[in-house]
């Protein structure tokens, strides 16, 4: 079965710190996706990836930015936390063969910010 | 840019109620669809998937059908059952290699009472 983890499930930080957020996939997948989950808005793609330091922009990339030095690991990073990041993060990968390729979740991490 | 529209929750039914969420998209190209479900404290998963049109997907007894005529991709279960509580969401991902990204409905919530 694929495995998609994220490092944390719950975590609190404060406004204006530089948080980390970590994936790894064991299914070497070359798409890595993250996501952010919010009431009554669905997910939105923040940023993408899909090869070693190669990176997209997604919907919603303002205050992010993300690292992919491996291909199982794909981070994402706050730079100055605020209390509008606070939110559901999920993390996804897949193959890019063609686009019936289903995406792969994480279980997510739950973020608040102080 | 592509888009999709699900039908707005929360859904509450009694078991073994027969269970429509309606979802319709607009997107350039020939999109896949998909419907991933999310159980309380968990990831998305992939619940059904559909790559042309007049293709049905199934899975768990759920359905649906890919209606190209009318962009259309509604998820139906004859019979719920409790542990289908859960969120539902419709995505569609249209080929483009280098941006296989997907995009959500804002989610439907489906409760099952006894």
């Amino acid at each position: 079965d694929v495995k998609v983890t994220q490092s944390s499930r719950y975590l609190v930080k404060r406004t204006g710190e530089k948080v980390f957020l970590e994936c790894v996939q064991d299914m070497d997948h070359e798409n890595m996706f993250w996501y952010r989950q919010d009431p009554g808005l669905g997910l939105r793609l923040i940023y993408f990836s899909y090869d070693v330091n190669m990176k997209e922009k997604g919907d919603i990339p303002e205050g992010y930015s993300v690292s992919r030095e491996k291909k199982e690991r794909f981070s994402l990073i706050l730079e100055s936390a605020s209390t509008n990041q606070t939110s559901m993060y999920l993390c996804a990968s897949s193959f890019p063969e063609n686009s019936n390729q289903p995406q792969h979740f994480g279980d997510g991490t739950r973020l608040s910010i102080l | 840019g592509d888009s999709v529209t699900q039908m707005e929750g929360p859904v509450t039914l009694s078991e073994e109620a027969f269970l429509t969420i309606n979802c319709t998209y607009t997107a350039t190209g020939y999109p896949s669809l998909f419907w991933y479900v999310q159980y309380p404290g968990e990831g998305l998963q992939l619940l059904l998937k559909a790559t042309k049109a007049d293709d049905k997907g199934s899975n768990k007894g759920f359905e649906a059908t890919y209606r190209k005529e009318t962009t259309s991709f509604h998820l139906e279960k004859g019979s719920v059952q409790v542990s289908d509580s859960a969120v539902y969401f419709c995505a569609l991902r249209t080929p483009n290699f280098g941006n296989e990204k997907l995009t959500f409905g804002t989610g439907t919530r489906l409760t099952i009472i006894p």
